[in-house]
């Protein structure tokens, strides 16, 4: 069974406005968080994590968010950029070094 | 070099081949991990190893097998693998034991088994 899931494998935002990609996860344990991005033909890069004991982290245009109670974590993208077009992967663990990788989401940009 | 290095990118080989995987890590990290990632599927967990030391297996066919000589580079030996084991595979390496533990990847290497 999936413990963490990203339900929309795609997503369609014009320039400049901004992308809202959601991951969901089951294990309530989990307390860290982690956002990669990955271009075809590349590995994943990371982008931006998340402790538990935080419910936000901001860098740059990138902004992840935590709800602990809803099990649930997003990334905002503002504003979007073309360059911004690739496959959002979200990732958890509990303390430790093993990853629990969702589907992907892959942004497109519209210019 | 610099980052996580994996070669070869392409491999197409035959259910009877063996062939390795190779990957190099050029971070001073303490961790590696090798990921399989097939179509439509989250990035599998195949294998961890720490400080050189194997410390997860998660439940991988014995046609895999890894070898970490160093905390550098890693291998995934495969052997009589089937058309089903077609797929991405990534390595990637961590520091253990920071406040930071986010994986750095390679580019991965395309299996086809034909």
């Amino acid at each position: 069974d999936q413990q963490v899931k990203q339900n929309s494998p795609s997503l369609s935002v014009q320039e400049g406005r901004i992308s809202i990609l959601n991951c969901d996860y089951t294990n309530s344990m989990f307390d860290y968080f982690l956002w990669y991005k990955k271009y075809p033909a590349e590995g994943p890069t990371f982008l931006i994590s998340i402790s538990s004991i935080k419910d936000k982290n901001e860098d740059g245009r990138f902004t992840v968010f935590l709800n602990k109670s809803a099990k649930h974590l997003s990334l905002h993208i503002v504003p979007s950029q073309p360059g911004d077009s690739a496959v959002y992967f979200c990732a958890a663990s509990n303390t430790g070094n093993q990853f629990y990788f969702g589907t992907g989401t892959s942004l497109t940009v519209i210019p | 070099e610099t980052g996580v290095t994996q070669t070869p990118r392409h491999l197409v080989m035959g259910m009877t081949n063996k062939k390795s995987l190779k990957c190099e890590q050029h971070l001073g990290h303490n961790a590696m991990y090798w990921y399989k990632q097939s179509a439509k599927k989250p990035l599998e967990l195949m294998f961890v190893y720490n400080f050189k030391e194997q410390t997860e297996n998660n439940s991988v066919p014995s046609r895999f097998s890894p070898e970490c000589p160093n905390s550098s580079h890693l291998f995934l030996h495969l052997h009589t693998l089937q058309p089903e084991d077609s797929a991405l595979y990534l390595c990637a390496s961590s520091q253990v034991g920071g406040f930071d533990n986010e994986q750095f990847f390679g580019p991965g290497t395309r299996l086809t088994v034909l």
